[in-house]
């Protein structure tokens, strides 16, 4: 089975840049994720689909950052204009989750983010 | 608001001892808990997942447990090797988030 793809892996932009990301979940997994890791820090959740529709957007920056699931599959998060304190790791995840039943969540490789 | 810590924040052992890594949360209402292991510059890789009901979960040399009732996980890996360097990471699934701890930054040295 295939994992969860993301792209970019690397990506370097200077300070008032736009970004995107781009994330293709595991087939059929209707919950996906963005985290935001700063260096030494645990993964931060910035927003949650489940299928096209936001459960959770709360830490989520809307002044710079959006995002959009269009039906229901692939994902792109997207930083406008970027700080130098958005310099991170961007990491998806995606999960079945089966009604009551919440499964296993599994990442991607993560995009990592340089603001210069 | 949920809450989750990991103890230690770091830590370095000769290959072949035994260790155990722990995880707390705040809010014991959580439908399971993950266990992760992220290389350096690299994803979270899953390496086991415990659903609210159960008690632990095995899988190789790995074995983690979980008391819902006191807000604790335990991560046991026998007989460490220096494949083993990395960052473990607890995550609770609550509400439907999934929140992470700091993690615990392993190295085994031969």
């Amino acid at each position: 089975e295939a994992g969860v793809a993301q792209s970019p892996r690397y990506k370097i932009i200077e300070k008032r840049q736009s970004v995107a990301f781009w994330c293709n979940p595991i087939s059929g997994h209707a919950t996906l994720y963005w985290y935001q890791q700063i260096l030494g820090q645990g993964p931060k959740l910035l927003i949650q689909f489940q299928n096209n529709g936001v459960v959770d957007d709360s830490q989520l920056p809307k002044d710079r950052f959006s995002a959009e699931r269009l039906k229901g599959v692939d994902s792109t998060l997207k930083i406008q204009p970027a700080k130098l304190e958005d310099s991170a790791v961007y990491l998806c995840a995606s999960s079945l989750d089966l009604g009551l039943l919440r499964t296993e969540a599994f990442f991607g490789q993560g995009t990592r983010l340089t603001v210069v | 608001k949920q809450e989750v810590t990991q103890i230690p924040a770091a830590l370095s052992v000769p290959e072949g001892e035994n260790l155990v890594l722990n995880c707390s949360f705040t809010d014991s209402a959580i439908y399971n808990l993950q266990w992760f292991r992220q290389d350096p510059g690299k994803g979270l890789t899953s390496l086991l997942l415990i659903q609210s009901s159960q008690r632990e979960q095995t899988s190789g040399r790995l074995n983690a447990s979980l008391d819902k009732s006191s807000g604790r996980s335990t991560l046991y890996i026998a007989a460490s090797q220096p494949g083993d360097s990395a960052t473990y990471l607890c995550a609770v699934l609550i509400t439907d988030k999934l929140i992470f701890g700091t993690g615990t930054r392993l190295q085994v040295f031969p």
